[in-house]
């Protein structure tokens, strides 16, 4: 199975900061990662898909960058509703894996 | 609007059975694959199976810890997914999201708890 490791596990930030969190594959994914954000008590909302296209109607603050085994999802000035855990996730081989997720906290 | 509602969950003993069920709406089922993935305060988002769309047969694939206990299935005339499960193990607790496959995983159901314990 293709592990993923993101980091940080946690970060803190305020309003307006620009955050960045990576996550590594265990080997090479090419450009099959999505990125998820979920809130308490909430389904997870895809953000971005192939690594660095943005869903329907997600805020351009979001963007995704990387290719083969390292990815960075950015969030370029950080709202109040931003604040929640992270995951991403490779969809290039079977079985499909999680990382662990990144908490954004203020 | 894409939605995905889930049904089914509940408390269960062990070596039990149970059948989830999501109702897909603002979309033609047939044309999508779609998934069910669980979550778990411990071991996090897992994804379990995947259905494919109608043009791929509607074929099938698991994840290990599952096979030969879960069955993933749909009735597009119905607009909906199903997900049996057998010979439940403590371990099955989870949430249950329904998914929608594409471009990722682009659509969530609200989820469904499904609890096993005696």
């Amino acid at each position: 199975d293709i592990q993923m490791t993101q980091s940080p596990s946690s970060v803190s930030a305020s309003v307006g900061d620009r955050v960045s969190i990576t996550c590594r594959a265990s080997q090479d994914i090419t450009k099959s990662l999505t990125w998820f954000q979920q809130k308490p008590g909430k389904a997870p909302k895809s953000l971005i898909y192939d690594a660095s296209k943005l869903q329907s109607g997600v805020p351009s603050r979001f963007s995704g960058s990387g290719s083969g085994a390292d990815f960075t999802l950015t969030i370029s000035s950080l709202q109040p509703e931003d604040f929640a855990t992270y995951y991403c996730q490779q969809y290039k081989s079977y079985p499909y894996t999680f990382g662990q997720g990144t908490r954004v906290e203020i | 609007e894409v939605q995905l509602v889930e049904s089914g969950g509940g408390l269960v003993q062990p070596g039990g059975s149970l059948r989830l069920s999501c109702v897909a709406s603002g979309f033609t089922l047939s044309d999508y694959y779609m998934d069910w993935v669980r979550q778990t305060p411990a071991k996090g988002l897992e994804w379990v199976a995947r259905s494919r769309d109608k043009a791929h047969s509607h074929t099938t694939e698991y994840t290990a810890s599952v096979k030969g206990r879960f069955t993933i299935s749909r009735d597009d005339s119905k607009s909906s997914l199903y997900l049996q499960m057998n010979s439940l193990k403590t371990e099955d607790t989870a949430v249950y999201y329904c998914v929608r496959g594409r471009n990722g995983f682009d659509y969530w159901g609200q989820g469904s708890l499904v609890t096993v314990s005696s």
